[in-house]
């Protein structure tokens, strides 16, 4: 089956600075990457996502690279503030009829006002 | 936008007995739904696919005895924990994808359901 690693598991950024997190997969078949965000006790809300016939897509501050090849995709975050604060995490989807999401194992970010 | 409720979103529960989750697709019908445990700063880790009218598939490692699933209608699947016990105090969420349409349906999260098994 699929399997999504996801670095760092930590992030602390000042205020205005960028954050990059990556995740890294393995089914070459997987065809579609979303990235929640997920502030405490709360559930995942999708922030972009970006399917396999596109290299990168970008939303305002957020964007997110795709290199099929390599089998890894990117989140940017740009001029980051205290708000952005929360985890991330990236998730792939496996190919087959379950068509189910394999979720990285989240990353913590921290913007430092 | 789609919406996804669940109920309760806190429970506690003494050892032993059963919870009942419930998973609501408010505004759109959801032939797949999909049951997460989120232990403490850990990632949502799959437990079922749950289809409905048909039984529910369980990922390796999910006791299906003790973790009873059924997706009775286009919009309800409920998850029932079985004589639960404190190792079950998680962070339960479920997730529901739109019927049909294209490869890459996106999945609305339910707000989680807190269980505490004391």
């Amino acid at each position: 089956g699929e399997n999504v690693e996801q670095h760092p598991s930590t992030l602390s950024v000042q205020e205005g600075d960028s954050a990059v997190i990556k995740c890294t997969y393995s089914d070459s078949a997987s065809n579609y990457f979303p990235w929640y965000k997920q502030e405490l006790g709360k559930r995942p809300q999708l922030i972009i996502d970006i399917r396999s016939n596109v290299g990168e897509k970008k939303d305002q501050r957020i964007a997110v690279t795709l290199n099929k090849t390599a089998k890894h995709f990117s989140l940017h975050i740009t001029e980051t503030q205290p708000e952005d604060s929360a985890v991330y995490f990236c998730a792939a989807k496996t190919s087959g009829s379950a068509r189910q999401l394999t979720f990285g194992s989240g990353t913590q970010l921290t913007v430092l006002p | 936008g789609a919406v996804v409720s669940q109920h309760p979103s806190r429970v506690i529960c003494k050892s032993g007995t059963s919870v009942k989750i419930e998973c609501r697709s408010l505004d759109f019908q959801a032939t797949t739904m999909f049951w997460y445990r989120q232990f403490p700063k850990q990632s949502l880790m799959l437990m079922a696919t749950s289809n409905e009218g048909s039984k529910a598939t369980y990922e390796q490692g999910v006791e299906k005895d003790k973790f009873l699933i059924n997706h009775a209608s286009l919009t309800l699947s409920t998850l029932t924990v079985t004589s639960a016990h404190p190792e079950d105090s998680s962070f339960y969420i479920c997730s529901a994808r739109l019927s049909g349409g294209l490869t890459y349906n996106e999945q609305f999260f339910g707000p989680g359901t807190r269980l505490t098994v004391l």
